[in-house]
């Protein structure tokens, strides 16, 4: 069976600081992958997805980058990090043919103090 | 006018109560719809695909109206357990790949 996995859990970290959240999938091959944020008490925000290795879509404009180096590894980066990048962020994968259910990790939620 | 629009509630009905929720959205291209439960600061997950038949998993009922362009989700029999915050997603293929998620629902069943 599928299972995917996000490290780390909890993450404090001061503005101006770098960012590295990673996730992997296994059971699968040739997923898409997705990155999401989401706010106290708000809604997910997709922030990127990829449908191959080295396939970045960005969805919002922002300082944050992802990278996908290996087939079910996905990054999220920032080389600084701002107050507004606190949030809950979800990495999930989804078949490479649709109707694209998406099933999540456990997510890593982030404190930019 | 957001993409995909829910009522946030909450919804606080007794258990046993039979509760549905209503989520629009606002592309008529789109091709694939899901309902996911997501606990306190917990990840979601996946509840239930909705299909224009519309489908059936036990005590929840997904239904898909295009015409109208929302889906809808009932959950009969409500237990303590339901307690959490519903999500719809809505997928669009057309034009590139784009998926939605409703800001939510959220309920709560009191005994």
């Amino acid at each position: 069976s599928q299972t995917i996995h996000q490290w780390p859990a909890t993450l404090v970290q001061p503005v101006g600081s770098p960012l590295s959240l990673e996730c992997t999938v296994e059971g699968t091959s040739n997923p898409n992958l997705y990155w999401y944020r989401q706010a106290a008490g708000r809604g997910l925000q997709l922030l990127f997805y990829s449908v191959g290795i080295g396939q970045i879509s960005s969805e919002v404009p922002q300082n944050l980058s992802a990278s996908r180096p290996q087939d079910r590894q996905f990054i999220l980066s920032s080389k600084k990090l701002l107050l507004s990048d606190s949030g809950f962020y979800l990495c999930a994968w989804s078949g490479g043919t649709g109707p694209y259910e998406q099933y999540f990790g456990p997510g890593t939620r982030l404190t930019v103090t | 006018r957001k993409e995909v629009e829910q009522d946030p509630g909450p919804f606080n009905v007794p258990e046993g109560a039979t509760v549905a929720f209503n989520c629009t959205y606002s592309n008529s291209a789109s091709q694939s719809f899901f309902w996911y439960r997501q606990d306190c600061r917990k990840e979601p997950k996946l509840l239930m695909s909705v299909y224009s038949s519309g489908n059936e998993d036990g005590r929840f009922t997904a239904q898909l109206n295009r015409a109208s362009q929302y889906i809808s989700l009932l959950i009969r029999d409500s237990k303590l357990s339901d307690s959490a915050t519903y999500l719809c997603v809505v997928n669009t293929l057309t034009g590139g790949f784009k998926t939605i998620f409703g800001a939510g629902t959220r309920l709560f069943v009191k005994a």
